[in-house]
């Protein structure tokens, strides 16, 4: 299993241009995830989704957006790059259910630069 | 709405020395723990994890603790190691809104 892979690992950005971050794992976790981690700070949850098809906001969504059209893959959108949105991105996944819970899968993680 | 507090923000220790972390939730239905050590530039790792219906675990130098009355769990590391310095956090799962909280962080420094 590659686990979870997120993609790009860097990217700068010029303020007003929007991306879209990648983010797919292989290990049929139904739960996903997206972090923010600003410099020494801790994470922060963007938007979260609990299965294919359903999404719902974190504690910091302004300016993004997020699609799960399918298990595997979960991307995350921002449509206009501000300089506050300069960060780490996690991508992380997991597996849970009613009776269970399991530890977050994370991705290497996207650098992001807007200036 | 439910919160996850973490304690201390930075620790300094001795090589060798122990080193304790806690964090304090409010979420009385949370059932599961976890422990996530992360090196500077790296993803976080799931390093411990426990659940609800046992109070400790351990693994070699690590052990969490759980305290389901007072609503707080502890990461434990003994006879720390240079390489046991990195930002660790404590995770809780709001189990009403299906959201994962992490801790604030803390910062464990051990100087050789």
């Amino acid at each position: 299993n590659a686990g979870v892979t997120q993609t790009p690992k860097f990217r700068i950005l010029k303020i007003g241009q929007s991306m879209t971050l990648q983010c797919t794992q292989d290990m049929n976790h139904n739960y996903m995830y997206w972090y923010r981690q600003d410099p020494g700070m801790g994470l922060k949850l963007i938007y979260y989704s609990v299965g294919a098809g359903i999404t719902d906001k974190g504690e910091v969504p302004n300016g993004y957006n997020v699609s799960r059209s399918t298990t595997e893959d979960f991307p995350l959108r921002l449509e206009l790059a501000a300089p506050s949105q300069t960060s780490v991105y996690f991508c992380a996944s997991s597996l849970r259910t009613v009776m269970n819970n399991s530890p977050l899968h994370f991705g290497n993680g996207t650098r992001l630069t807007v200036t | 709405g439910e919160n996850v507090e973490q304690h201390p923000s930075t620790l300094s220790v001795q090589e060798g020395d122990s080193a304790v972390i806690k964090c304090t939730y409010s979420d009385s239905a949370s059932n599961y723990f976890p422990w996530y050590k992360q090196e500077l530039g790296k993803r976080p790792q799931l390093i411990i994890d426990i659940r609800s219906n046992v109070g400790e675990k351990k693994d070699q130098r690590i052990a969490v603790t759980l305290n389901k009355t007072a609503k707080h769990f502890s990461l434990h590391i003994t006879e720390t190691q240079p390489e046991d310095s990195a930002v660790y956090f404590c995770e809780n799962y709001g189990g009403a809104t299906n959201k994962l909280i992490f801790g604030t962080g803390t910062l464990l420094a051990v100087q050789p």
